[in-house]
């Protein structure tokens, strides 16, 4: 019974270069939410997908960062052009369905982006 | 604008006494409350939560109370172990919204044997 998988769990890229994060939900889990933790901050909120649809992208970063969560396959946070700010830990959650609040999140081991 | 705060950012308790984790919040639409702890290297792990109709949930040697009117919440630990060591986290949602949790800066608490 496999948690939330996030890969790889640590990424070093130079700036100017694309980072790609993925997210592979719980078994049965089919709501996917990004967070970033930026050093010594709480986690912050980016993007909110459910399979094909973007649900809530009002965390995200206007420019350079994108979501997708396919039919197929994990989800996926890219992050074009890196710059030494997008270090910090990225962390995804899933949820069985979205009825509310109280489906419960259940967090996966982060990705640590360092940008050089 | 930090919505929900955790005013202390560290804790230290002696083994087998009660941990007090205190968060406040400052947005009324918040009614959902949530506690996680996180150790160092690993994602967060949800310990429990409460729901705005209740002012007290239990589970184990961990109790959460809300104080609606304050818009305070706490975390009890009773007793705390060693194990208990980890940064925790409170967490905010709205059954209005799009259930996005928003997360305080933490506690760091340290339990002494």
């Amino acid at each position: 019974n496999a948690g939330v998988m996030q890969n790889p769990r640590h990424l070093v890229r130079r700036r100017g270069q694309e980072a790609r994060l993925r997210c592979s939900p719980m078994k049965g889990h089919s709501h996917v939410y990004w967070y970033r933790q930026l050093p010594e901050e709480g986690l912050k909120f980016m993007v909110y997908l459910q399979k094909e649809n973007i649900i809530d992208e009002s965390g995200m970063p206007k420019e350079r960062f994108s979501a997708e969560f396919p039919k197929e396959g994990p989800s996926i946070l890219r992050i074009q052009q890196v710059v030494r700010g997008d270090s910090a830990a990225y962390f995804c959650a899933s949820s069985p369905t979205a009825r509310g609040p109280w489906e419960t999140q259940y967090f996966g081991p982060g990705t640590r982006l360092l940008v050089l | 604008d930090q919505q929900v705060k955790q005013n202390s950012p560290s804790l230290s308790v002696q083994e087998g006494r009660i941990s007090i984790l205190n968060c406040d919040y400052t947005n009324s639409m918040f009614d959902y409350f949530l506690w996680y702890k996180k150790y160092p290297a690993e994602g967060p792990t949800f310990l429990i939560s409460i729901s705005s109709i209740k002012d007290k949930n239990e589970d184990g040697r961990f109790t959460v109370f809300l104080n609606k009117s304050a818009k305070h919440l706490s975390l009890h630990i009773v007793p705390s172990q060693p194990g208990d060591s980890a940064v925790y986290f409170c967490a905010a949602s709205a059954t209005s919204g799009t259930y996005k949790y928003i997360f305080g800066t933490g506690t760091r608490l340290k339990v002494l044997a």
